[in-house]
C-alpha cells in the first residue's frame, strides 16, 4: 500500500497552533477509526502521541489533539513549544491486518 | 516498565539474509500482545514491516511488498521475537525498530526499541 500523504513541513512561532494533515483513502483512514500519530526527534525512536484518532496516552501534553474527517486525519499542536520541533508521522490501519505510515512532516518552531 | 532492545549484525551482504532479534523485558511475551517491526531508511520515513501475536498459534502478518522475503517469529522461552529478511538489497538498508502494539484496540505502537542500523553492502 502507498504511504499516507503528509505535508513535507509546517512551521509556527512559539504559542501558535499548527495542524498536520494526513490523507489516505477509504480503505485506510476513511474506513477505520484507527489512526495514530508519532513524534520523532533526531536520532531517537518514535514516540506515541495520539491513538484511535483522538485519544492521548498518559504523559502526552493536552496541547496535542487529533481528529478525522473522511479520508483525512489531522494532528493539531496548540501553544507550540520549542521542544515540539520534530518529525511527525501518522499511521493508519489499512485493512487485511496491515498498517501504513504517512510520509512524515517536519515541524519547525520559528 | 516494558523495554525492547534490537540486536543483530550491522552489515549484511547483498543477496544474503538479514536476521534481527528483539528482546523484551518488563513483560512476559507469552502473555499476549502484538509485536511489530518497523524500518526507516536513512533520512526517510517509517515503513511498517509486519507483526506477530505472541500467544496461541503466534500468527504473523506482513507488509505485502515484503511478504515473499519475510518471516517474523517468536521465541517465548527467551522472551524474544525475530525478523528474518531474505535476499536483501541496498534498498533494505535502514534503521530497524521493534515495537509493541498497545492494549484496547491494539492498533497503535506504545513501546519502541531504540532501533538498530543495518547496512546492506558488499
Amino acid at each position: 500500500q502507498s504511504a499516507l500523504t503528509q505535508p513535507r513541513s509546517v512551521s509556527g512561532s512559539p504559542g501558535q497552533s499548527v495542524t498536520i494533515s494526513c490523507t489516505g483513502t477509504s480503505t485506510d483512514i476513511g474506513g477505520h477509526n484507527y489512526v495514530s500519530w508519532y513524534q520523532q526527534h533526531p536520532g531517537k525512536a518514535p514516540k506515541l502521541m495520539i491513538y484511535d484518532v483522538t485519544k492521548r496516552p498518559s504523559g502526552v501534553p493536552d496541547r496535542f489533539s487529533g481528529s478525522k474527517s473522511g479520508n483525512t486525519a489531522s494532528l493539531t499542536i496548540s501553544g507550540l513549544q520549542a521542544e515540539d520541533e520534530a518529525d511527525y508521522y501518522c499511521c493508519s490501519y489499512a485493512g487485511t491486518l496491515s498498517y501504513v505510515f504517512g510520509s512524515g512532516t517536519k515541524v519547525t518552531v520559528l | 516498565q516494558v523495554q525492547l532492545q534490537e540486536s543483530g549484525p550491522g552489515l549484511v551482504k547483498p543477496s544474503e539474509t538479514l536476521s534481527l532479534t528483539c528482546t523484551v523485558s518488563g513483560y512476559s511475551i507469552s502473555s499476549g500482545y502484538y509485536w511489530a517491526w518497523i524500518r526507516q531508511p536513512p533520512g526517510e520515513g517509517l515503513e511498517w514491516i509486519g507483526y506477530i501475536y505472541s500467544s496461541g498459534k503466534s500468527k504473523s502478518y506482513y507488509n505485502s511488498s515484503l511478504k515473499s522475503r519475510l518471516t517474523i517469529s517468536v521465541d517465548m522461552s527467551k522472551n524474544q521475537f525475530s525478523l528474518t529478511l531474505f535476499s536483501v538489497t541496498a534498498a533494505d538498508t535502514a534503521i530497524y525498530y521493534c515495537a509493541r502494539y498497545g492494549t484496547g484496540s491494539s492498533t497503535y505502537l506504545d513501546y519502541w526499541g531504540q532501533g538498530t542500523l543495518v547496512t546492506v553492502s558488499s
